[in-house]
């Protein structure tokens, strides 16, 4: 069966600092990767995908991801962070056969706090 | 375009009441889901949808009912309404194949009293 762990439930940063949110899987096969944000009250907004290619994702608002096959991992990052990046975060991984779409395992999700 | 289209936003349901949570897209996507976020749980699979007239349990589908009459739609129906129902609903719809943007509703608040 498939999983995602993201072991940080919050995690605070300072405006301007770098970021990294972890995000490890567990999947028998070559993985469909996701990283979702989402404010309060809001839906999920995309950050960015991988399927193949690249192993490093860039994404939107500044984002990236490194898929680390090795390391089952699928971390994000962004190298200077902005107060209107304080949401939740959330890690997701898919079947990459049929596009993942319909069968989509979530991470418990990261909430981020940004300090001014 | 809509994209995927959720109704009602919020609803208040009393225990044992049964209704349907709409989901419409408009993209003829073959692929559409129900989820629940919970809070501290994330996202998970309540059903899903490969084409009209096919679907098939997630992880938590126990007190859920869907069916896929036609491409467009993927109604969720609560049969009899618990308050362990209480959370919020995301439709989401994708085309078949790999690399395709899925695209998520705006979701439905349900609270059950």
């Amino acid at each position: 069966a498939q999983s995602v762990t993201q072991p940080d439930i919050h995690i605070t940063v300072s405006e301007g600092a770098s970021l990294e949110l972890r995000c490890n899987y567990s999947y028998g096969a070559t993985p469909y990767l996701f990283w979702y944000v989402q404010s309060p009250g809001q839906g999920l907004q995309l950050l960015l995908k991988y399927f193949s290619g690249d192993t490093l994702v860039q994404g939107i608002k500044g984002f990236e991801a490194e898929f680390k096959r090795s390391q089952s991992s699928f971390n994000l990052r962004k190298p200077s962070v902005h107060w209107s990046d304080a949401a939740e975060y959330f890690c997701a991984v898919g079947p990459i056969l049929t596009g993942g779409g319909n069968k989509l395992t979530f991470g418990t999700g990261t909430q981020l706090k940004v300090e001014l | 375009n809509a994209g995927v289209t959720q109704t009602p936003k919020f609803q208040v349901l009393k225990t044992g009441q049964s209704m349907t949570l709409q989901c419409a897209q408009d993209m003829n996507h073959e692929y559409m889901s129900w989820y629940r976020q919970d809070p501290g749980m994330g996202l998970r699979l309540i059903h899903y949808s490969v084409g009209a007239g096919i679907t098939d349990q997630g992880e938590v589908p126990n007190g859920y009912n869907v069916s896929r009459s036609t491409t467009e739609d993927f109604p969720l129906r609560l049969l009899s309404a618990a308050p362990s129902q209480t959370s919020v609903y995301f439709c989401a719809s994708t085309r078949q194949g790999s690399g395709n943007t899925i695209y998520f509703g705006e979701g439905s608040w349900l609270t059950v009293v």
